[in-house]
């Protein structure tokens, strides 16, 4: 059982490239989501997926994309890097208790950096 | 709307003093609301939760927070500070509404906290 897995875990990418950070999970989880950490910032939703076949924007989706593959994964894409887009990226899926309370998981991290 | 302030963007004690990091919640729901710990270059962890059950949150490490609604205030308390609590923390509110199986986070800007020998 390896909860919330992400690859890469670092990534140097040049100006207009692309790229796709992924994301999966083994919990069985509907909801998935994606963040950016960014100093002074804490942690910002980029997009989230209720559940397979649906995503939806954060706060802060623009430069990005997603895909909802299957229930188990959940990916991110740069179409076209950019030096704004250096950040921490998280990845996270939430477990609903059937008394309302709700626990979030989140993957290790993936480093990227646009120069 | 969901929003959360940590009021402190930097807290320094020294250890064996207590802690206390500073947060307030704006929620449109009865919230869920949650301190997470972030040491230098690692990913989070949960310290505590408060999802409607106790006002007092006791959480690991010795931490513990108070939910006060009255305030719109969740702040983390530690009586006794350690030097491994040096770290990034983040307080965060759920905008999931009672019965929807959706909650995005809403986080605070964090607290930095440093502990001197």
């Amino acid at each position: 059982n390896a909860g919330v897995t992400q690859t890469p875990k670092f990534q140097v990418l040049k100006t207009g490239q692309s790229m796709t950070l992924q994301c999966a999970q083994d919990m069985n989880h509907n909801s998935m989501y994606w963040y950016r950490q960014d100093p002074g910032m804490g942690l910002r939703l980029i997009y989230y997926s209720a559940s397979e076949g649906t995503t939806d924007k954060g706060e802060v989706p623009n430069g990005y994309n997603v895909s909802r593959l299957n229930k188990r994964e959940f990916s991110l894409r740069l179409e076209s890097a950019a030096p704004s887009q250096t950040s921490v990226y998280f990845c996270a899926t939430t477990r609903f208790s059937g008394t309302g309370g709700e626990t979030q998981y989140f993957g290790p991290g993936t480093r990227l950096l646009v120069l | 709307a969901q929003s959360v302030t940590q009021l402190d963007s930097h807290v320094s004690v020294s250890e064996g003093t207590p802690v206390l990091l500073r947060c307030n919640y704006s929620s449109s729901y009865s919230p869920s609301l949650f301190w997470y710990v972030q040491h230098p270059n690692k990913g989070l962890q949960l310290l505590l939760k408060y999802t409607s059950a106790a006002t007092l949150v006791k959480g690991i490490n010795g931490f513990e927070a108070e939910f006060k609604k009255s305030e719109t205030s969740f702040h983390l308390t530690k009586p006794s500070a350690h030097m491994s609590d040096a770290a990034e923390y983040f307080c965060v509110v759920s905008d999931r509404n009672r019965g929807s199986t959706l909650g995005r986070l809403y986080f605070g800007r964090g607290t930095q906290l440093t502990v001197w020998p």
